[in-house]
């Protein structure tokens, strides 16, 4: 069974643009979630997604956003970048079994660097 | 609401010794499951082991095994036989028994392996 893919792997953008990130869950996860990874914060949970629903959000501004399709694929969208959103993200999919959530399963992530 | 500490940012262990990496968290619930994860540098992040709070026993997983203290809310994870491929951070993580609830991770132990 392939594992959890992001893509792109790596980006670089500029202050003041959007971006969007892609994640695409092991097959039959219907749970995504996303995390950005900083040397200074360690991992912060973005939001999850279950069956195209947002089921948690953490603590983030508005300019990050995210959405799941009914494939259970999922993208986060980050608009008017800053510096300080240079960070590797991480996109986890969890098995789910009638509604309930195990482990999670990681991918590879996206390393952004703002500019 | 709960919450997830390593107390350790860093550890370091001669190869082929033992090291035991702590884990401490606050719920008020009796149901949940903790985890150990692994993230070696530049690579993904994987499940090491996996604990259910309902089972006293405590779980192995070929090298790496944890102590769970479930009245003391504490969940540490030994590394026997200790491996160059070990060398990662490790983070230690809750999740509620609620299905709506996130996986909270703790802040990670940067783990060195002395050769």
């Amino acid at each position: 069974k392939a594992g959890v893919t992001q893509t792109p792997r790596y980006l670089i953008k500029t202050r003041g643009q959007q971006v969007t990130l892609s994640c695409s869950p092991i097959s039959g996860h219907r749970s995504v979630s996303w995390y950005q990874q900083t040397p200074g914060q360690g991992l912060q949970f973005l939001f999850e997604y279950f069956s195209e629903t947002q089921r948690n959000k953490g603590n983030f501004p508005g300019r990050f956003s995210g959405r799941q399709f009914s494939n259970s694929r999922s993208e986060m969208n980050v608009s008017t970048l800053e510096l300080g959103d240079s960070a590797l993200y991480l996109c986890a999919s969890t098995l789910t079994t009638g509604g309930w959530s195990y482990e999670q399963y990681f991918g590879p992530g996206t390393r952004l660097t703002v500019t | 609401a709960q919450t997830v500490t390593q107390s350790q940012p860093e550890m370091s262990v001669q190869e082929a010794e033992t090291v035991t990496l702590s884990c401490t968290y606050d719920t008020s619930e009796s149901d949940y499951y903790l985890f150990w994860y692994k993230q070696p540098p530049s690579r993904q992040m994987i499940l090491v082991i996996r604990q259910e709070a309902y089972k006293q026993q405590n779980a192995t997983e070929n090298r790496f095994s944890v102590n769970f203290q479930k009245a003391a809310k504490s969940f540490s994870l030994k590394i026997s036989d200790s491996q160059l491929g070990d060398a990662a951070m490790y983070f230690c993580a809750y999740r509620s028994s609620d299905r709506d609830d996130k996986i909270i991770f703790g802040k990670g132990t940067r783990l060195h392996i002395l050769p």
